[in-house]
């Protein structure tokens, strides 16, 4: 089952600040993040495991709620380089284990960044 | 530079076509992983496979087979192509592993049309 992001679209201006949601159903052993720019493969940006910290590099960041099943994602000061699709991507295995790097993708969350 | 190469960019094929695509990484990862990506579905798993001739079936597997003879390449297959088979084909690798190194990296896509 895939893992449900939220907002499905968000819009903003430089320098604004957002925060895109992903949601499963089942326990999780870990979430991926990408970004997609139109026309181009989805790039990775980061992982974070269960009973890891905190993640994130330059203006992006992430976090892991392994209770609740749910992982957000944080753009700070967007840029407009920011702009894209970003997919989370969970991992399961049974009991919230490892799935040897088997990915469920959401449905994708489109960010568009404006001058 | 890790490089994922797929065997097309755009592909136009008739219904009842069989229709090969081939992916090559230079990685020497263990996984690999066939996608379709379509509107407002996001990235759905077709197929996966974590050794040579090894392959396990992902969330869509239906109308469409994998062959792996070698480690470094992957090709997907439609047997009998329908128009409902019209998509964005992504390709990815990764390691094996329970770890935070199985980023997956994906390949520029194929972007097949059935008519």
């Amino acid at each position: 089952q895939q893992p449900v992001q939220s907002p499905q679209a968000v819009i903003l201006r430089e320098g604004e600040d957002a925060v895109i949601n992903c949601s499963s159903s089942k326990a999780l052993y870990s979430v991926h993040w990408y970004r997609q720019k139109h026309g181009e493969a989805p790039v990775f940006l980061m992982i974070l495991l269960k009973g890891g910290e905190q993640k994130g590099h330059d203006k992006i960041s992430a976090s892991f709620n392994e209770k609740k099943q749910q992982s957000s994602l944080y753009l700070t000061a967007s840029q407009l380089s920011y702009s894209g699709t970003y997919f989370c991507g969970t991992e399961g295995g049974s009991a919230g284990g490892t799935s040897y790097g088997k990915l469920t993708f959401g449905q994708g969350t489109i960010l568009t960044v404006h001058p | 530079d890790v490089k994922v190469t797929q065997s097309s960019r755009y592909l136009v094929k008739r219904t009842g076509e069989k229709v090969f695509l081939e992916c090559v990484q230079d990685m020497d990862h263990e996984n690999m992983f066939w996608y379709r990506q379509d509107p407002g579905l996001g990235l759905r798993l077709i197929y996966f496979s974590y050794d040579v001739k090894m392959k396990e079936k992902g969330d869509i597997p239906e109308g469409y087979s994998v062959s792996r003879e070698k480690k470094e390449r992957f090709s997907l297959i439609l047997e009998s192509a329908s128009t409902n088979q019209t998509s964005m084909y992504l390709c990815a690798s990764s390691f094996l592993g329970q770890s935070d190194y199985n980023e997956q990296f994906f390949g520029p896509g194929t972007r097949l049309t059935v008519l």
